[in-house]
């Protein structure tokens, strides 16, 4: 069965550090692999996938993740946090054979001035 | 690109009720669309996969007497929560993948039901 484990409930970084938000998969075959924000009573906003091709794969608003086959994992990255990056991010699996996403539980990202 | 709309953003309505949820596709052919259910601080729990013009695939535990879901046409799906009780207030998503890029699903702003 797919899962996805985001093992952090939490990130604090200061605006203009870098952050990073783990993400791991478990799936049968191939991954596709994406990431999703949301702000506070919306819905998801839609940041990068990876479905094939370069393990680094870049998005929007700066972010980037990299796809670790070996470690299986899919973190989101950003060389610098802004405080209005500060919001709820999902990470989500599926397969080439099945149009399911299947969710993390969520990282709340809280970027401090 | 790939915007979905989802009415209304809000209902209140008395237990016994149903209430009807709206989603569509402002900009693309949404072959596939999605139903979410979120809890307060929780993930998304996909409740059921729509294909336009055929029958909902409904998620284990979920009841599709009490969510019945039309998807009548390409830009278009509903969802009716029937004779609502408070347990099923949540924050409810919609969420659409097209023709195009059939691998990525773009979400709707979520529908938040609270039933009295």
């Amino acid at each position: 069965a797919q899962s996805v484990a985001q093992p952090e409930d939490q990130v604090n970084v200061a605006e203009g550090n870098p952050l990073t938000v783990k993400c791991t998969y478990s799936v049968s075959g191939n991954p596709y692999l994406f990431w999703y924000v949301q702000y506070p009573n919306r819905g998801l906003q839609f940041l990068l996938k990876y479905i094939t091709g370069d393990n680094l794969v870049k998005g929007s608003y700066g972010f980037e993740a990299e796809f670790n086959k070996s470690q299986t994992s899919f973190h989101l990255k950003k060389p610098s946090a802004l405080v209005s990056d500060s919001a709820l991010y999902f990470c989500a699996v599926s397969t080439a054979t099945t149009d399911k996403l299947i969710f993390g539980t969520g990282t709340r990202l809280q970027v401090f001035p | 690109g790939a915007v979905v709309s989802q009415h209304p953003s809000w209902v209140i309505c008395k237990s016994g009720t149903s209430v009807k949820i709206e989603c569509r596709s402002l900009d693309f052919q949404a072959t596939t669309m999605f139903w979410y259910r979120q809890f307060p601080k929780q993930s998304l729990m996909l409740m059921a996969t729509s294909n336009e013009g055929s029958k909902a695939t409904y998620e284990q535990g979920v009841e599709k007497d009490k969510f019945l879901i039309n998807h009548a046409s390409l830009t278009l799906s509903t969802l009716t929560v029937t004779s609502a009780h408070p347990e099923d207030s949540s924050f409810y998503i919609c969420s659409a993948a097209g023709l195009a890029g059939a691998d990525t699903q773009y979400f709707g702003p979520g529908t938040r039901l609270t039933v009295l």
